[in-house]
């Protein structure tokens, strides 16, 4: 493994209540990612980080907020759950001097109802 | 954005035999990963590709990069039960944020071997 924990690995919860994701990582990476994974459309880039406090959105932002308040942590939040966010969300990591592949943790499967 | 043509979208195999999948892309990409996912996990990488022309082993896997960039191919030798899973390839681009990089997947590969 890369040093990637992502809490929870599943959760359940209503349509309308707030989630948060989180990936903690022990690499000491500076860049971090998330990603949705859904059946017909592979793995979308959600949002990324490449420092503390610097997000930037990716391709599926609408609907997610991030925050990163220090290196090894980057939190993923549903400010309002919606059905159409039920998925396998993914963190990734990569480090900094040129073009580092991305390393990918287990995943949190989150369900929404 | 960039999309990514990956195929074949399944294949079931004998045991023994090789397996070759591609992908390819609209779009010129500065690398090329290989990864690999089984149920209930992340993708784990298998290869990685920097520079177009690059041709690039792991044990029974080679994978080569494109010299147009724009496609890579992945090849197994000899398959073996435990290959079983899906094989995702990834372009990677500069992004937009101070050195990131971004990833565009391809929809995946899955991959069922006979014994």
């Amino acid at each position: 493994d890369a040093g990637i924990t992502q809490s929870p690995r599943h959760k359940v919860t209503e349509t309308g209540t707030p989630v948060t994701l989180r990936c903690h990582q022990t690499e000491n990476h500076r860049y971090m990612y998330w990603y949705r994974q859904d059946p017909g459309h592979g793995l979308r880039l959600i949002h990324y980080s490449y420092g503390v406090k610097d997000t930037d959105k990716g391709e599926v932002s609408d609907g997610y907020s991030v925050s990163r308040s220090k290196t090894e942590d980057f939190l993923l939040t549903l400010e309002s759950a919606t059905s159409s966010q039920t998925s396998v969300y993914f963190c990734a990591i990569s480090g900094t001097g040129g073009n580092q592949p991305q390393h990918f943790g287990d995943g949190t499967r989150l369900s929404i109802l | 954005g960039q999309q990514l043509n990956q195929s074949p979208q399944s294949m079931f195999i004998q045991e023994g035999e090789d397996v070759s999948m591609n992908c390819t892309s609209s779009s010129i990409f500065n690398t090329w990963l290989w990864y690999k996912q089984d149920p209930g996990e992340g993708p784990v990488l298998l290869i990685a590709l920097y520079k177009a022309g690059e041709l690039t082993s792991n044990g029974r896997l080679t994978a080569q990069f494109g010299i147009t960039r724009k496609d890579s191919f992945l090849n197994i030798s000899a398959s073996i039960p435990s290959d079983v899973g899906i094989y995702f390839c990834a372009g990677q681009l500069m992004g937009s944020g101070a050195g990131s990089y971004q990833l565009t997947f391809g929809k995946g590969t899955k991959l069922s071997v006979i014994p």
